[in-house]
């Protein structure tokens, strides 16, 4: 079973500023893929970045990144400049993948954090 | 290229009724998955199919039914509808990865909001 842990329900950031916004995960397979979508008011889910638990470097997406660090099995999502537009929700989930490294996209999602981002 | 739809955008049922929930998608995608997400929380998986002609359970599989009709659609069924099933319904599709290239995608339909009274 897998299991993601969101612990901050909402943050409040600065327009321009970066933030990062924390997930731990638990798994038992030994291989993985974490991801990160944003849900704006409108309700839409919308990807943002993904890391595969084999990857030696860090994902990064424009603004985003996704800070990985296995050992403590959490992966942070850093946004840096942020702008009124990123005020929204945002969900951490992740997938098992095989022994290959193919996913069958089955997702286990946190429970969101709420992004305000003040001008 | 319209990605994921689904239709219809919002529903009120009565309990015991039943309906279908419809989803499409015109990327060429083998799985496609739907969730449900009740207010304050994360999405949870019902049902997915990872190619044609296959389904599966997921984490909240109860009162729910899917058919994978073809390549491009995958509905939703509840047959005799509960107010616990009000929600707002995400269909997905995506396509597996392979470990050299960490580029997967899934990507969600925007979604129709149920209410059960």
């Amino acid at each position: 079973a897998q299991k993601i842990t969101q612990t901050q329900p909402g943050m409040f950031v600065q327009e321009k500023e970066a933030v990062t916004l924390d997930c731990t995960y638990d798994t038992s397979d030994p291989s993985y893929g974490l991801f990160w979508y944003k849900q704006p008011s409108s309700g839409e889910m919308i990807f943002l970045i993904y890391q595969g638990s084999y990857d030696q470097q860090n994902a990064t997406e424009g603004r985003y990144s996704l800070n990985f660090q296995k050992a403590r099995k959490s992966a942070n999502l850093v946004i840096s400049a942020s702008q009124l537009g990123d005020s929204a929700m945002y969900f951490c989930a992740m997938t098992a993948t095989n022994a290959g490294g193919t996913s069958y996209g089955k997702l286990t999602f946190g429970q969101g954090t709420i992004l305000t981002v003040h001008p | 290229n319209a990605g994921v739809t689904q239709t219809p955008k919002f529903q009120v049922l009565k309990t015991g009724q039943s309906m279908t929930l419809q989803c499409a998608q015109d990327m060429n995608h083998n799985s496609m998955y739907w969730y449900r997400q009740d207010p304050g929380m994360g999405l949870r998986l019902i049902y997915y199919s990872a190619s044609e002609g296959t389904t599966d359970k997921g984490e909240v599989p109860n009162g729910y039914n899917v058919s994978r009709l073809n390549k491009r659609e995958f509905s939703l069924r509840l047959e005799s509808a509960a107010p616990s099933q009000t929600s707002v319904y995400f269909c997905a599709s995506g396509r597996p990865q392979f470990r050299a290239h960490s580029s997967y995608e899934q990507y969600f339909g925007p979604g129709t909001r149920l209410t059960v009274t």
